[in-house]
């Protein structure tokens, strides 16, 4: 079964820094992997999505990802943060005949003034 | 389009009592899934529907749990009877399509906080 890893409880940046969200999974054939944010007493919203093609995916808000199959990771990027990106982030994965989408844990962000 | 409808957002009962959660998902879309989020256990897939019909309900929690689709525009979820670790935030969402469904956003609704007292 599919599934994915967030090894980070909660990361914290300063204001103007790059932001990295790390994400692994575990699939027995090609991935799909997602991104998701979720603010406070909200539910998830979508980010951004590899499905095939290139390996970098631009997503909303400015952030990004990049897919890299040999480390079997698709990390989340945003070049600068803002105090407004603090928020949950969830990396999830499906396969191929499998409609199920496996969550990892979430990321909390903190972006410090 | 108005995104995944979730009511109601905030429910308070007590022990015992049947709790009955709503959600109308994105017009079009063929596909439902009901998902619980706790501190302890992160996000959870309950049960999730295609074109109304069950398919996939091995994460419902026991037999105090229930799910419905009678239509394409409403799915219920029914605690009977509720208890306190039933509190949670619980999330309908939604997808388009069916085939290459694996390759498809899930659109979420803004969830229901329960809590059981």
């Amino acid at each position: 079964a599919q599934s994915v890893a967030q090894p980070e409880d909660q990361v914290n940046v300063a204001e103007g820094n790059p932001l990295t969200v790390k994400c692994t999974y575990s699939v027995s054939g090609n991935p799909y992997l997602f991104w998701y944010v979720q603010y406070p007493n909200r539910g998830l919203q979508f980010l951004l999505k590899y499905i095939t093609g290139d390996n970098l995916v631009k997503g909303s808000y400015g952030f990004e990802a990049e897919f890299n199959k040999s480390q079997t990771s698709f990390h989340l990027k945003k070049p600068s943060a803002l105090v407004s990106d603090s928020a949950l982030y969830f990396c999830a994965v499906s396969e191929y005949g499998n409609n199920r989408l496996a969550f990892g844990k979430g990321n909390q962000v903190v972006v410090i003034p | 389009d108005a995104g995944v409808i979730q009511s109601p957002r905030h429910e308070v009962t007590e022990m015992g009592q049947e709790v009955t959660l709503r959600c109308k998902p994105i017009s079009g879309h063929n596909s439902l899934f009901w998902y619980r989020q706790t501190m302890m256990r992160g996000l959870e897939l309950l049960i999730y529907f295609n074109n109304n019909v069950p398919i996939d309900d091995s994460g419902m929690p026991e037999d105090r749990f229930s799910a419905k689709m009678p239509n394409a525009s409403f799915s219920t979820l029914k605690i009977q009877p509720s208890e306190p670790r039933d509190s949670a935030v619980y999330f309908c969402a939604s997808r388009p399509g069916l085939a290459g469904g694996y390759q498809e956003t899930q659109y979420f609704g803004p969830g229901t906080r329960l809590l059981v007292l």
